[in-house]
């Protein structure tokens, strides 16, 4: 089955600085990679997702990349703010099929 | 709100007891889903469901069973429930094979003692 990995597990940014969380795949088969923010004791909720037959994805300030030959997709949040703090799943699902895979989670920390 | 509820948001039981947890939805999708969360393994599929009275399991499927005899309501049972699934539980529906993402219920807390 499809195996995801998320790094890095914890990341602390100065409030206005960028960050990036890297995930990768195993399945080539993969063609939808969704993106949660799960805030502390709050539902996981999408916050932008991407296909494959796209390489990038913009929403404000955050963006998804996806390199399918490298199987890896990556969140790009830029000047970062207090309320980005929340730990985001990074998720796979291939082609067959409707069952996401998800990555372990990073929690991000936006000190002010 | 989110068109899918979780019941009960807390619940603490004994080892050796069995314990059913709810997922309603209003949405009327044919996808809904278990998965429990744990520091450090993300969000892991326990069983998901494709339709009234299809189920199937996921990767972390021993210990619990499923039920789906209305599209609104999947029940997750743990048959007698141990320390290790202590976790939080969370819900989540989606609409068709090849749709967006999943909407999540608020999740249930469940600690075994």
């Amino acid at each position: 089955g499809e195996n995801v990995e998320q790094h890095p597990s914890t990341l602390s940014v100065q409030e206005g600085d960028s960050a990036v969380i890297k995930c990768t795949y195993s399945d080539s088969a993969s063609n939808y990679f969704p993106w949660y923010k799960q805030e502390l004791g709050k539902r996981p909720q999408l916050i932008i997702d991407i296909r494959s037959n796209v390489g990038e994805k913009k929403d404000q300030r955050i963006a998804v990349t996806l390199n399918k030959t490298a199987k890896h997709f990556s969140l790009h949040i830029t000047e970062t703010q207090p309320e980005d703090s929340a730990v985001y799943f990074c998720a796979a699902r291939p082609a067959a099929g409707n069952k996401l895979t998800f990555g372990g989670g990073t929690r991000v920390l936006v000190k002010p | 709100d989110a068109g899918i509820t979780q019941s009960p948001r807390h619940k603490v039981t004994e080892t050796g007891t069995p314990v059913t947890l709810r997922c309603h939805q209003t949405e009327n999708h044919r996808y809904m889903y278990w998965y429990r969360q744990d520091p450090g393994h993300g969000l892991r599929l326990i069983h998901y469901s494709y339709g009234v009275k299809d189920t199937d399991k996921g990767e972390v499927s021993d210990g619990y069973s499923v039920s789906r005899s209305k599209t609104e309501d999947f029940l997750l049972t743990l048959e007698s429930a141990t320390s290790s699934q202590t976790s939080v539980y969370f819900c989540a529906i989606s609409e068709s094979e090849g749709a967006g993402g999943y909407t999540f219920g608020s999740g249930t807390r469940l600690t075994v003692v």
